[in-house]
């Protein structure tokens, strides 16, 4: 099986800022990866599929990156409705595997 | 645009079985997979299966072998999700999506596993 590691656990950043999310596979899964924007009450949310493709609708800030092991969320320009627990998800190969989530907090 | 409806919340005992459903309320049902994804309380998010109802292929993942059961009714567009031998660790909000180009999810099935 694949195993994802994503980091960091939790982040704390102030409107405006750039914060990154990292996912790494334990072995390549070339574009297979999304990432998920979950909020509490919520249904998650898909913003990018095959590592950098913006999900229609999804607000430009946000964008992927990465290809094979290493893959990166970037939100440029944080607003405060980011606040979220986001995740990135491999499908490569079954059985799918999400990553442990990171919590981000608006200061 | 795809809804993906799901049945309503559940309250079981242990060691019994739940069902939840996910109808597409439009679109092409059976050339897409359906997933199904849960979210217990203060974990993150866990990938359980899916099933591709055209070629009827499921995958399972491995900590659900042997008590997850997942189907599809191509002629009323609905999946199935079936857990058995449920422990109060299976509390929890489960939903069904849809990924392909664009991703539809359900609004989630609230499961509760008490004595």
């Amino acid at each position: 099986d694949i195993q994802v590691t994503q980091s960091p656990s939790s982040l704390s950043a102030s409107v405006g800022d750039r914060v990154t999310i990292t996912c790494r596979a334990s072995q390549g899964i070339r574009n297979e990866l999304g990432w998920y924007q979950h909020k509490p009450g919520e249904a998650p949310k898909r913003l990018i599929h095959g590592a950098s493709n913006l999900q229609s609708g999804v607000p430009t800030r946000f964008s992927g990156s990465g290809f094979g092991t290493d893959f990166t969320l970037t939100i440029s320009n944080l607003q405060p409705e980011d606040s979220a627990t986001y995740y990135c998800l491999q499908r490569n190969s079954y059985p799918w595997r999400f990553g442990q989530g990171t919590k981000v907090d608006i200061k | 645009q795809v809804q993906l409806v799901q049945s309503g919340a559940e309250v079981k005992q242990p060691g019994s079985s739940v069902t939840v459903s996910c109808r597409a309320s439009r679109g092409t049902f059976d050339t897409y997979g359906i997933d199904w994804v849960r979210h217990a309380p203060g974990q993150g998010l866990e990938w359980m299966g899916r099933i591709i109802p055209i070629v009827n292929i499921v995958k399972y993942a491995q900590r659900f072998q042997g008590r997850l059961t997942i189907t599809a009714d191509k002629s009323t567009a609905t999946a199935y999700m079936e857990l058995n031998s449920l422990t109060s660790e299976d509390t929890a909000m489960y939903y069904c999506a849809r990924d392909g180009s664009e991703s539809y999810w359900g609004r989630g099935t609230q499961v509760t596993v008490s004595s």
